[in-house]
């Protein structure tokens, strides 16, 4: 049992290039997260996906797009990399239950030049 | 809207001292609450949790949050830190039927040998 594993675990990018961080969750949660920090700013929601199926926006989402490919898959697109987008990115999941928390992934460390 | 407020963003504490970390929330409705850990170059874990009932939550390393309704606090405390305690430490509040889960800003806890 793996938890929620994130790809790649570093990147750098260009500014304009384009990448997508994958997640994956071997938990059968319904619930699926994006989130970006920043320094002295916290965890700030991109997407989220209560569902297979849906996504629906957070704080965060200029600049993103997202896929819920299955229930185990949730993934985080940049179509065109900007500077600012450089951030340590997360990804959570949660069964879904109304009490149950969300347990995250070990993050991905973007670096857009 | 939720949000939640870490007023402290650093805490510098003696090894074997007392320690209280601030976290105050606003929401027009009934809320769970978190504080959940980063240690360095890692992802988040849940420290503990409140759903209901006793206000007084433990978790298994020595913290100890209290949820307070009417001053709409939840801080985390310890008697007696260790070196091994050194993190950031994330409160976040979720209100009841909702999906999103907020972020403080914050707090990093730093051990004095």
């Amino acid at each position: 049992n793996a938890g929620v594993t994130q790809t790649p675990k570093f990147q750098v990018l260009k500014t304009g290039q384009s990448m997508t961080l994958q997640c994956a969750q071997d938990m059968n949660h319904n619930s699926m997260y994006w989130y970006r920090q920043d320094p002295g700013m916290g965890l700030r929601l991109i997407y989220y996906s209560a569902s297979e199926g849906t996504t629906d926006k957070g704080e965060v989402p200029n600049g993103y797009n997202v896929s819920r490919l299955n229930k185990r898959e949730f993934s985080l697109r940049l179509e065109s990399a900007a500077p600012s987008q450089t951030s340590v990115y997360f990804c959570a999941s949660r069964i879904g239950t109304e009490q149950e928390t969300q347990y995250f992934g070990p993050g991905t460390r973007l670096l857009v030049l | 809207a939720q949000s939640v407020t870490q007023l402290d963003s650093q805490v510098p504490v003696f090894e074997e001292a007392p320690v209280e970390l601030r976290c105050n929330y606003s929401s027009s409705v009934s809320v769970y609450l978190f504080w959940y850990v980063q240690y360095p170059n890692q992802g988040l874990q849940l420290l503990l949790k409140y759903l209901s009932g006793s206000t007084l939550v433990e978790s298994i390393n020595g913290f100890e949050a209290e949820f307070n309704k009417s001053q709409t606090s939840f801080h985390l405390r310890k008697p007696s830190v260790h070196i091994s305690d050194t993190a950031e430490y994330f409160c976040a509040v979720r209100d009841f039927g909702n999906e999103k889960l907020t972020f403080g800003t914050g707090t990093r806890l730093t051990i004095i040998p």
